[in-house]
């Protein structure tokens, strides 16, 4: 069985701090991807990233960086200088299966403030 | 603009009524999918579609239906079966139907029965 798990329900920092969200993993598949999502207020999700179980480096984009390791299964997101625009749910999510079935955590609430 | 479209935003229905959301993509990607959304949860997989005139169960099917006839059109019926069918219903689609494809998500449809 696959599963993901967002530990943290809702994070609030104040605009600057840096933030990480954090994101674990179960899967017995050697081939599967993970994704973060994020939803704003407007619901829609937006893609942010995908990585492969099989390349372990590090990605950075801008402000956002993701930290993937295989060996704690874990797959966390920071987010430097956070500003008030970054106010959204964040979903973690994991695809390792066939049929390109998501699953999905239950999600983290950033709260930005001023 | 390519994207995903579906409508309505709010939908407000009767307990006992069959009610249909809407779900247009013009990406020209082939597979589809929805999902449910509930408060502190995270997305739920209902259906998908990964070709035309094909559709699978996802795991909580029971009380929905869907259709594909064509390709950008992928509709979903909440039927009276659905024991509790108030939620945010969110529709997403990937270029293919794989572990690696993202996929992209339309602005979702609230629907509540009273």
């Amino acid at each position: 069985a696959q599963k993901v798990t967002q530990a943290q329900t809702e994070i609030s920092v104040v605009e600057k701090e840096d933030v990480t969200l954090d994101c674990v993993y179960e899967t017995r598949d050697t081939t599967y991807y993970l994704f973060w999502y994020k939803q704003p207020p407007s619901g829609e999700l937006v893609f942010l990233i995908r990585r492969n179980s099989f390349d372990e480096q590090n990605e950075i984009s801008g402000r956002y960086s993701w930290n993937f390791q295989k060996s704690t299964s874990s797959f966390n997101f920071t987010i430097t200088a956070s500003q008030v625009v970054d106010s959204a749910v964040y979903f973690c999510a994991l695809n390792g299966g066939w049929g390109n079935k998501l699953v999905f955590g239950a999600g983290t609430i950033l709260r930005v403030k001023s | 603009d390519g994207g995903i479209t579906q409508s309505p935003k709010y939908l407000f229905r009767k307990e006992g009524q069959n009610v249909t959301l809407s779900c247009e993509q013009n990406l020209n990607h082939d597979a589809m999918y929805w999902y449910r959304q509930d408060p502190g949860q995270g997305l739920r997989l209902i259906y998908y579609s990964q070709i035309v005139n094909d559709f699978q169960k996802g795991d909580i099917a029971e009380g929905y239906s869907v259709s594909r006839e064509k390709k950008e059109s992928f509709p979903l019926t909440v039927t009276s079966a659905q024991k509790n069918p108030t939620a945010f219903y969110l529709c997403a689609s990937s270029i293919l139907a794989g572990l690696s494809y993202e996929q992209y998500f339309g602005p979702g449809t609230r629907l509540t029965v009273t």
